[in-house]
């Protein structure tokens, strides 16, 4: 059971450059999520989903787009990549957006703009 | 201005002995706590949570601490194992942030052997 799995989980980009990231979920899941982390600043929300064809705007959405188009995939996408995106980047999903509805998070992206 | 708080980067505890860790939080539509653990190059997986009905919830060696006057919890990890060493973060949610989840900085745990 792969749970959630993002791809890829390394890349360097240069300043402007595009990229997409990708997120799978095999749980069903209604819920998915993308998050960045930065040094002791925990996890911030960036786009969530609530279903298939549903897009939201989370904590920090500047500078990134989200699509939903199948249930068990969630893209991330950078238009124009800028140094202050260096980050890494948590895909989660969750069966609701319930209390009692832990997120279950993919392993990472390490994204680093030169 | 972070509204989940974990002031204490680290921490450095012996096997076998209590590990504490401390988390604020400055909103009071919050009502809903969890942690989760990281290790290093993994996702964070969820560890325990507790609603804020109840002032404690334990599951193993693991127990959480809600003092809603203080606007503070704490985990406490009974006793500490060495594979327990890893990145803790705190993460609160309110049905007025429509259940997202707002986390802590996060708090490293080493477990000496």
């Amino acid at each position: 059971n792969a749970g959630v799995t993002q791809t890829p989980k390394f890349r360097v980009l240069k300043t402007g450059q595009s990229m997409t990231l990708l997120c799978a979920q095999d749980m069903n899941h209604e819920y998915m999520y993308w998050y960045r982390q930065d040094p002791g600043m925990g996890l911030r929300l960036i786009h969530y989903s609530v279903g298939e064809g549903t897009t939201a705007k989370g904590e920090v959405p500047d500078g990134y787009n989200v699509s939903r188009l199948k249930k068990q995939n969630f893209l991330l996408g950078l238009e124009s990549a800028a140094p202050s995106q260096t980050s890494v980047y948590f895909c989660a999903s969750s069966w609701t957006g319930g209390f009692d509805q832990p997120q279950h998070f993919g392993d990472g992206t390490r994204l680093s703009i030169l | 201005d972070q509204q989940v708080k974990q002031n204490s980067p680290s921490l450095s505890v012996q096997e076998g002995r209590i590990s504490i860790l401390n988390c604020d939080y400055t909103n009071s539509m919050f009502d809903y706590f969890l942690w989760y653990k990281k290790y290093p190059a993994e996702g964070p997986t969820f560890l325990i949570s507790i609603s804020s009905i109840k002032d404690k919830n334990e599951d193993g060696r693991f127990t959480v601490f809600l003092n809603k006057s203080a606007k503070h919890l704490s985990l406490h990890i009974v006793p500490s194992q060495p594979g327990d060493s890893a990145v803790y973060f705190c993460a609160a949610s309110g049905s007025n942030a429509g259940n997202m989840l707002t986390f802590g900085g996060g708090t490293r745990l080493m477990v000496k052997p």
